[in-house]
């Protein structure tokens, strides 16, 4: 079975701090992405990542930024974090490139920013 | 508003009865997928509908596709309190590149 782990079940931040949100999938998936999930609002695309190094903005990079230094990590970082970035965090990877390949979620983080 | 969205936004029943969730778009799609999300978890895959098709199932789910409505329904049969779960729509479609455009999902509640 594919598995997606994030670091954290749920963060705590203090507005202006800089935050770390690890993802690691164990089965050489190329293609690995960046959700928020907000009441309401579904789950909308932060980043998204075709390959190692490589990195493409979604529909709300605003805030955000990523690293992909190894195929199987996906790191999201909030460079100054604030209040209106408390939400669900999801990541998520799928074997090749296309949107018909179906994704594998992991747990999720519920960040709250103070 | 979204690619997708779902109708009813939530939903309550009792165990045994039988679940209707629908999901409308805006564009042109490949395919079509519905995933459920356990409360406070990731979410997981139900089934991939592709553009050319009408009808799948898997199991005690049935997902219907109607491209000239740009709809799609997904139904669960005899349903357990298991299936308690928000259910989401998620569309592929040319316009909007290698992505999935998820909807804001329906919440079904399954009284036991």
């Amino acid at each position: 079975d594919v598995k997606v782990t994030q670091s954290s079940r749920y963060l705590v931040k203090r507005t202006g701090e800089k935050v770390f949100l690890e993802c690691v999938q164990d089965m050489d998936h190329e293609n690995m992405f960046w959700y928020r999930q907000d009441p309401g609002l579904g789950l909308r695309l932060i980043y998204f990542s075709y390959d190692v190094k490589m990195k493409e903005k979604g529909d709300i990079p605003e805030g955000y930024s990523v690293s992909r230094e190894k195929k199987e990590r996906f790191s999201l970082i909030l460079e100054s974090a604030s209040t209106n970035q408390t939400s669900m965090y999801l990541c998520a990877s799928s074997l090749l490139q296309g949107a018909a390949e179906t994704q594998y979620f992991g747990p999720g983080t519920r960040l709250l920013v103070l | 508003s979204q690619q997708g969205e779902e109708d009813p936004q939530a939903l309550s029943i009792q165990e045994g009865e039988n679940a209707t969730m629908n999901c409308s778009y805006k564009t042109s799609i490949n395919n079509l997928q519905w995933y459920r999300q356990n409360s406070g978890r990731g979410l997981v895959h139900l089934i991939l509908i592709r553009s050319n098709e009408r009808e799948k199932h898997s199991g005690r789910l049935r997902v219907t596709l109607d491209t000239s409505k740009k709809s799609s329904s997904l139904l669960i049969t005899a349903s357990r309190a298991a299936d308690t779960a928000s259910y989401f729509c998620a569309t592929d479609a040319w316009e909007y590149g290698n992505k999935l455009v998820f909807g804001a999902g329906t919440i079904l509640r399954v009284k036991s």
